[in-house]
């Protein structure tokens, strides 16, 4: 089976840096996704990370440890139009996406 | 704009009554999904398709079927439905099921509340 954590919530203030970590247990790794998920929206694309280090993509970066099945998200400048829930998630053996419960972030004036 | 359609975007449905949410994308991407979300959660996996005429069990396929007759298409239907179905479901699709990258686009969500 999969097991994958993420915080439930966290609170930040705009313009500030988030972390949010996830760690992993999974049957086989084939590569791991963040998406962002508005209230009562879709989930979205953020980030893909297969190989160790960081990726970079604007305000947004991912990184993953395999070894530690390890993984962030760190989000800078943040801005009010990032309050939204983040969503890990691992491509195991299978070829499939699981998922975690997902990180509400709530970012303050 | 291309993307996934799913219907009905909301639905209320007696116990016991049978329910096909539609979904339907124009990337023509190979394989699609079925997903539900519940609080706390997160989204799982109720059945796949990775092309065409082919179809396999996800993490809670128990209650669900799915069909496959074309590239487009991919509909989840519920029997018999049971208040425990009770939840937001995503359509979603992929190029492909395999290795890579294979980002999943998703559907708007169809919020079913069974009674």
């Amino acid at each position: 089976g999969q097991n994958i954590d993420q915080p439930t919530e966290m609170t930040a203030t705009e313009g500030a840096i988030v972390q949010i970590n996830c760690t992993y247990q999974t049957s086989g790794f084939n590569g791991l996704f963040w998406y962002q998920q508005h209230a009562g929206e879709a989930p979205t694309f953020l980030s893909y990370n297969v190989l160790d280090g960081l990726e970079e993509k604007g305000r947004f970066s991912s990184f993953l440890s395999r070894s530690k099945g390890y993984s962030y998200l760190l989000l800078k400048e943040l801005q009010m139009k990032d309050s939204a829930s983040y969503l890990c998630a691992v491509k195991g053996g299978d070829y499939k996406l699981s998922f975690g419960a997902g990180t509400t972030v709530t970012v303050r004036a | 704009t291309a993307g996934i359609t799913q219907a009905p975007t909301s639905q209320i449905l007696a116990a016991g009554r049978s329910m096909t949410l539609r979904c339907t994308q124009d990337m023509r991407h190979n394989a699609m999904y079925w997903y539900r979300q519940d609080l706390g959660l997160g989204l799982r996996l109720i059945h796949y398709s990775n092309t065409a005429g082919t179809t396999g069990k996800g993490e809670v396929p128990d209650g669900y079927s799915v069909s496959r007759a074309n590239t487009d298409d991919f509909p989840l239907t519920l029997a018999s439905a049971v208040p425990s179905q009770t939840s937001v479901y995503f359509c979603a699709s992929s190029r492909d099921g395999g290795e890579g990258a294979n980002v999943l686009t998703f559907g708007a969500g169809s919020r079913l509340t069974v009674l």
